[in-house]
């Protein structure tokens, strides 16, 4: 089954951009993700499903401020102009036919 | 609008017994598969159990297998988790999600508020 990898933490200042990382397993390159925000205390939100070319649907009110892209094993999820409320944990999820996995989630601090 | 409402939650010892329940609107149940995630005190995602639209098909995280059962009632637009032998290390925040992609029973694009299960003696 797949494996998912994420970054622990990172950080960045308000008003500028971060890019977040995924990565898919050896064997996996090619596997859909979505990408889920979970805001402190609260349940997660659906941000967007990203193919492996790059494609990405974001969910419903996402503002465009949230991104996707691909590069081999390897899944970005780009927020710009940070703010605030964007302090939150990520995490991403892929599946196949018989599994849900989810990747250990990456916690965002806004400076 | 469409929404998730988990129900069931709360303290058991271990061993015992819990269902959980997520009422489902806004949407068309049957047509979409749905999963089960929880979250434990501090900790990440983890994906507990996912069913088919139809309910014909199941899908479990090892950790669970043999332990939870996951069933829906498309007639009440509901989903279930029956939890059984409940062991201190399943202690967390249980969500339900639906279910987005087709045929698939990954990429969640709606999530319940979750319900809180304490296993302890």
């Amino acid at each position: 089954q797949p494996v998912l990898t994420q970054s622990s933490s990172a950080s960045a200042s308000l008003g500028s951009s971060v890019k977040l990382t995924c990565t898919l397993s050896s064997g996996h390159s090619s596997y859909i993700i979505a990408w889920h925000q979970q805001q402190p205390g609260k349940a997660p939100r659906y941000l967007m499903k990203l193919e492996g070319s790059g494609s990405y649907n974001k969910g419903s009110g996402v503002p465009d401020r949230f991104s996707g892209s691909s590069s081999g094993a390897d899944r970005y999820l780009t927020i710009s102009n940070l703010q605030s409320e964007d302090e939150a944990d990520y995490y991403c999820e892929t599946w196949d036919s018989n599994t849900v996995v989810f990747g250990g989630g990456t916690k965002l601090t806004v400076l | 609008e469409v929404q998730l409402v988990e129900s069931g939650g709360g303290l058991v010892q271990p061993g015992g017994s819990l269902r959980l329940s997520c009422a489902a609107s806004g949407f068309t149940f049957s047509s979409y598969a749905m999963s089960w995630v929880r979250q434990a005190p501090g900790k990440g995602l983890e994906w507990v159990s996912a069913i088919s639209g139809s309910g014909g098909s199941t899908y479990y995280a090892d950790s669970v297998k043999g332990r939870f059962t996951i069933s829906r009632d498309n007639s009440k637009n509901t989903l279930y988790l029956q939890m059984n032998s409940l062991r201190a290390e399943d202690t967390a925040v249980y969500y339900c999600a639906k279910v987005v992609v087709p045929a698939a029973i990954g990429c969640m694009d709606v999530w319940g508020k979750g319900t809180t299960v304490t296993v302890s003696s």
